[in-house]
């Protein structure tokens, strides 16, 4: 399995607050990815990074933004969460963008009461 | 922009009847094609790829053949057994954009004994 860590794994939050979700890898490699997978949407992609300080956004970027210091950690934050944001959230990886396989972590479930 | 279609499930079969899963696509350039599998509880993973035209991805018993003519993806399986109860998602990636996945809404598959 790759080494990808997500934490938390599960969270309970209130409307308005900040929240950070953490994904730390141990395989080195360039591209690390936050999807959010919701009912009758499958996974959507929110932020990418393609290197240290590297990033771009996604097709559902509006209230998370994200930061990359190091090659192996990749953090996703809600500024101000908001019910909508109810969702689990996956971090993947890949080593390189063509025929691009991506890993994925287990996953955090965010509830924003 | 790009997209992915797949069947609505749930998808109810018998053990060792036969899977077909549709998946089409739309894109702009040229994809590659996976169809990842999620057991629950836990993250996806790469079931099989095609990176173009004509290619089979299989694995596991399962194929996929990369249908340019009809933009599908077809997942199929001879006979499936308990354990491959699963959402199984259809996804396609663009490599000029940064590698980013694009799923489609995902088909949970039931398998009864």
């Amino acid at each position: 399995d790759a080494g990808i860590t997500q934490s938390p794994r599960h969270k309970v939050t209130e409307t308005g607050t900040p929240v950070t979700l953490r994904c730390h890898q141990t395989e080195n490699h360039r591209y690390m990815y936050w999807y959010r997978q919701d009912p009758g949407h499958g996974l959507r992609l929110i932020h990418y990074s393609y290197g240290v300080k590297d990033t771009d956004k996604g097709e559902v970027s509006d209230g998370y933004s994200v930061s990359r210091s190091k090659t192996e950690d990749f953090l996703l934050t809600l500024e101000s969460a908001t019910s909508s944001q109810t969702s689990v959230y996956f971090c993947a990886i890949s080593e390189r963008a063509a025929e691009n396989i991506q890993y994925f972590g287990a996953g955090t479930r965010l509830s924003v009461l | 922009g790009d997209s992915v279609t797949q069947m609505e499930g749930p998808v109810t079969l018998s053990e060792e009847a036969f899977l077909t899963i549709n998946c089409t696509y739309t894109a702009t350039g040229y994809p590659s094609l996976f169809w990842y599998v999620q057991y629950p509880g836990e993250g996806l993973q790469l079931l099989l790829k095609a990176t173009k035209a004509d290619d089979k991805g299989s694995n596991k018993g399962f194929e996929a053949t990369y249908r340019k003519e009809t933009t599908s993806f077809h997942l199929e399986k001879g006979s499936v057994q308990v354990s491959d109860s699963a959402v199984y998602f259809c996804a396609l990636s663009v490599s000029n954009q940064g590698g980013k996945l694009i799923f489609g809404q995902g088909t949970e598959l039931s398998v009864k004994p």
